[in-house]
């Protein structure tokens, strides 16, 4: 099945700094992206999405990229602010549908004011 | 409230106990799943049920049992759990399984003593 590797497992950057999430997958049928933010003490929410048909999408501060070639995406969120402070995780998933899913381990991103 | 509401949002039992979790979903949608996050871990989906039937089950031990009585309910009975059990259970829905975007709960933090 599908392996998704993700890094750092924590990141601290200063407040309007950008800061870079790195998910690397196995399967090279994956097609389909997504990003979560979970807060403390809160509910994963998904904050962008991308797939395999596209290289880049943007949603103001926050951006994804993917190189098919290498099997790797990146997220990458520019002027910080404290309300980035969360949980990120990343997923792959190799056909239409939730169930096939596969989540990273998870990136603790703290921006410090 | 609206979206996917998890009881209770913190449950500890005894590994003799039998407890029950409970998700609700206001959404409309078709599609919920049971995903359990331990710490430096992956998210693991445990269970999907699509229109009330159980579609996928990843080989979840027999001391999870899962009910879903109809498309806005979802629960998950749990009977002579060990403390490796303990995690943080995660409810979510999607408007199908044919649909990415999943929608969570904010958990039930259970610990198995």
């Amino acid at each position: 099945g599908e392996n998704v590797e993700q890094h750092p497992s924590t990141l601290s950057v200063q407040e309007g700094d950008s800061a870079v999430i790195k998910c690397t997958y196995s399967d090279s049928a994956s097609n389909y992206f997504p990003w979560y933010k979970q807060e403390l003490g809160k509910r994963p929410q998904l904050i962008i999405d991308i797939r395999s048909n596209v290289g880049e999408k943007k949603d103001q501060r926050i951006a994804v990229t993917l190189n098919k070639t290498a099997k790797h995406f990146s997220l990458h969120i520019t002027e910080t602010q404290p309300e980035d402070s969360a949980v990120y995780f990343c997923a792959a998933s190799r056909q239409t549908g939730a169930n096939n899913l596969f989540f990273g381990t998870g990136t603790r991103l703290t921006v410090i004011p | 409230e609206t979206g996917v509401t998890q009881t209770p949002r913190h449950l500890v039992m005894g590994m003799t106990n039998k407890k029950s979790l409970k998700c609700e979903q206001h959404l409309g949608h078709n599609a919920m799943y049971w995903y359990k996050q331990s710490a430096k871990k992956p998210l693991e989906l445990m269970f999907v049920y699509s229109l009330e039937e159980r579609v996928e089950n990843n080989s979840v031990p027999s001391r999870f049992s899962p009910e879903c009585p109809n498309s806005s309910h979802l629960f998950l009975h749990l009977h002579t759990l060990q403390p490796e059990d303990s995690a943080l259970y995660l409810c979510a829905s999607s408007q199908d399984r044919g649909h990415e975007k999943l929608f969570f709960g904010s958990g039930t933090q259970l610990s198995v003593l």
